[in-house]
């Protein structure tokens, strides 16, 4: 069973100062790699699938890069709306298991 | 517009099974490649792959949950019913339905999920 690891756990960012996440598969999934967003009470939001590609509706600040056992989602200049719980999940294989997280806090 | 709506116990006992449903619109899961999954989330902590159903009523499980759980479907009624027995406090958790991309395992549509808690 693949093993998904982001880092770092919590990432304390000013607004409008970038902000790098990182995801590592302890095997290689290709690019099919997901990112979600998750606010408090709410349910995670698709934000990147395929690794990079933004999903409908999601802002041009988010970019996802990487491919095979690591990858990065950045965040170009942090809006208030963007401090949340980022999660990242490979779907190349069964199981598709999510990432610990990374928490993205206000500095 | 694609919707998506858990319903079920809020709390449940020890060792008593589990039975949820979603409900959903603006898809058929009688089309081919259409899937409906369960994913659960304990308070505080990651997000957890349960089940998949697929519209050929082919099924996928958590390796280590597979023994506890059922998936199926209701097409004409537009539901998928997840059951888990033997129930524990470790059980505990926001359960979501969700609608995955295709035939894939990653999900543009969720559900609001609802939070169940295993106690006596």
């Amino acid at each position: 069973e693949i093993v998904m690891t982001q880092s770092p756990a919590t990432l304390s960012v000013s607004p409008g100062e970038r902000a790098t996440l990182s995801c590592r598969a302890s095997q290689s999934v290709s690019s099919n790699l997901a990112w979600y967003q998750q606010k408090p009470g709410q349910a995670p939001r698709l934000l990147i699938y395929g690794a990079s590609t933004r999903a409908t509706g999601i802002p041009a600040r988010f970019s996802g890069s990487g491919s095979g056992t690591e990858f990065t989602l950045t965040i170009s200049s942090l809006q208030s709306e963007d401090f949340a719980v980022y999660y990242c999940q490979q779907y190349n294989n069964w199981p598709p298991p999510f990432g610990q997280g990374t928490k993205l806090e206000i500095k | 517009q694609i919707t998506l709506k858990e319903s079920g116990p809020t709390l449940v006992k020890p060792t008593q099974t589990l039975t949820l449903t979603c409900t959903f619109s603006g898809f058929s899961l009688s089309t081919s490649g259409v899937g409906v999954g369960w994913i659960r989330q304990p308070p505080g902590k990651a997000l957890e792959w349960l089940a998949l159903i697929y519209w050929d009523d082919d099924k996928r499980y958590s390796p280590s949950l597979k023994s506890r759980l059922t998936i199926t479907k209701d097409t004409s009624k537009n539901q998928v019913v997840l059951t888990m027995t033997n129930m524990d406090p470790v059980d505990t958790a926001t359960y979501y339905c969700a609608h995955p991309v295709g035939a894939s395992y990653y999900f543009d549509y969720w559900g609001q999920g609802t939070l169940v808690t295993v106690s006596s």
